[in-house]
């Protein structure tokens, strides 16, 4: 049973542009969402993450916008790098200690 | 500051054997957790060791176990080997007890087919 829907599933976008990976969720019990960057033969890598109680949270080109009533939440990468294609999850932790991700988005960022 | 390692980096089994699979956790972790990544999938959790119990399991039959040693490092055992279990399989580490509990650090992973 999959618990947090991610789309879409590849994204291409030209450099310079805006990439934009959507994630739901139906578990009200969730209080931690992640983002991870992986990258071909490696493990995943902590991006940036939100807390339920603040509704955006920005670092450098990646913003995350959360929406809690609609049980969604966004990442956002600006003036988007060559550099920045790999594969993307997002996540949600649970307050039994357990997370789920997505099942990914491979983008790919055109020179 | 070393990262998380993981080995063997890859390997092959044939149905029914079993396999063991090691990790070594990030310098000043005390917890460490256990994913199934399928090609194309996101990572499922298996299952989390802190003061070398089991502490969560995932939805993995009891074929699936693991240890965690005195020193943080872990083991995943898969016992049975069936053609679904090939996968890449990520160990992560984290610091259970303050604001860092959910900040996980992967290993690059061990990838594991099974023919």
């Amino acid at each position: 049973q999959q618990q947090v829907k991610q789309s879409p599933q590849s994204l291409i976008v030209q450099k310079g542009g805006i990439s934009i990976i959507n994630c739901a969720y139906e578990n009200t019990a969730f209080d931690y969402f992640p983002w991870y960057q992986q990258f071909p033969g490696k493990g995943p890598a902590l991006l940036i993450a939100i807390r339920p109680d603040v509704s955006e949270k920005k670092e450098g080109r990646f913003t995350i916008s959360f929406n809690k009533s609609a049980k969604q939440f966004s990442l956002h990468i600006m003036d988007s790098q060559p550099g920045d294609s790999a594969t993307y999850f997002c996540a949600a932790w649970g307050r039994d200690d357990k997370i789920i991700f997505g099942k990914g988005t491979r983008l790919h960022i055109l020179p | 500051e070393t990262g998380v390692t993981q080995s063997p980096t890859h390997l092959i089994k044939t149905r029914g054997q079993q396999v063991t699979l090691r990790c070594s956790s990030q310098s000043g972790h005390n917890t460490v957790s256990w994913y199934q990544q399928a090609l194309g999938q996101g990572p499922q959790f298996i299952f989390q060791y802190y003061r070398e119990e089991e502490n969560g399991r995932g939805n993995f039959p009891p074929r699936f176990s693991g240890l965690q040693f005195p020193n943080y490092s872990s083991e995943l055992n898969v016992n049975a080997l069936e053609l679904d279990d090939s996968a890449l399989y990520l160990c992560a580490s984290s610091w259970r007890g303050g604001a860092g509990a959910n900040v996980l650090t992967f290993g690059a992973g061990s990838r594991l087919t099974v023919l």
